[in-house]
């Protein structure tokens, strides 16, 4: 069993629709990670939460500790969000993935 | 700028034939790591650095080894590659605090194919 799980697997959207990836972890965590790795392979980090929410501009981050449960929310989506979204959860040195959601947003 | 640069980039090479992938920072920071990333299996941590000298293994470390001789530089090493490590290779880097919670940085990726 992974320690991360990810939903939905593939997930595809009309432009503007409002998406939310989850992300369930099963180990005790420090932080949780959000990433983005766009089909050139490239991975860039988009937020760090250990509570609370964070926004960084259309995408909206939060987490619920007890419940060991994450969300990324995008707002207003477009087809450059189109990518793969990853949650990494840090568990003393370490860091535990997900599988990935892949996102499709048509125009 | 601020970059996490690994080569080669992408790499074919035979069953035996030891190689080497390096990745080095810019950004002064501690903690660096590697990782690699399979279709199904999603990214799995290999091994990781806290400092100069200090290094751990992660959750796939069989078959690789790491070196951190100097902050910015943490090479990747396997010394008889074979095909079951054929795979997408990613560096990242953070710096660190008791709890882990630096923001990771990743180069840009090594594809190795070991025939």
């Amino acid at each position: 069993k992974n320690e991360v799980e990810q939903s939905p697997q593939n997930l595809t959207a009309q432009e503007g629709e409002f998406i939310t990836i989850n992300c369930s972890y099963s180990v005790g965590i420090s932080a949780l990670h959000w990433l983005q790795q766009h089909p050139g392979g490239g991975i860039v980090s988009l937020f760090m939460l250990s509570s609370g929410k964070k926004k960084h501009g259309r995408l909206i981050a939060t987490i619920n500790i007890q419940e060991k449960h994450s969300s990324l929310h995008i707002t207003a989506s477009h087809p450059r969000d189109s990518a793969v979204y990853i949650c990494a959860a840090t568990k003393g040195n370490q860091f535990y993935f997900g599988t990935g959601t892949s996102l499709t947003v048509i125009p | 700028e601020a970059q996490v640069t690994q080569n080669p980039r992408y790499l074919i090479t035979v069953t035996g034939k030891k190689l080497t992938v390096t990745c080095s920072q810019n950004m002064n920071h501690e903690y660096m790591s590697w990782y690699r990333q399979d279709p199904g299996l999603g990214l799995r941590q290999i091994y990781y650095s806290m400092n100069v000298e200090v290094t751990d293994k992660g959750d796939v470390p069989e078959g690789y080894k790491v070196s951190r001789k100097e902050k910015r530089n943490f090479p990747l090493i396997l010394e008889s590659p074979s095909p079951n490590q054929t795979s997408l290779y990613f560096c990242a880097s953070s710096l660190w605090d008791p709890r882990n919670t630096g923001e990771l940085f990743f180069g840009e990726g090594s594809r190795l194919t070991v025939l």
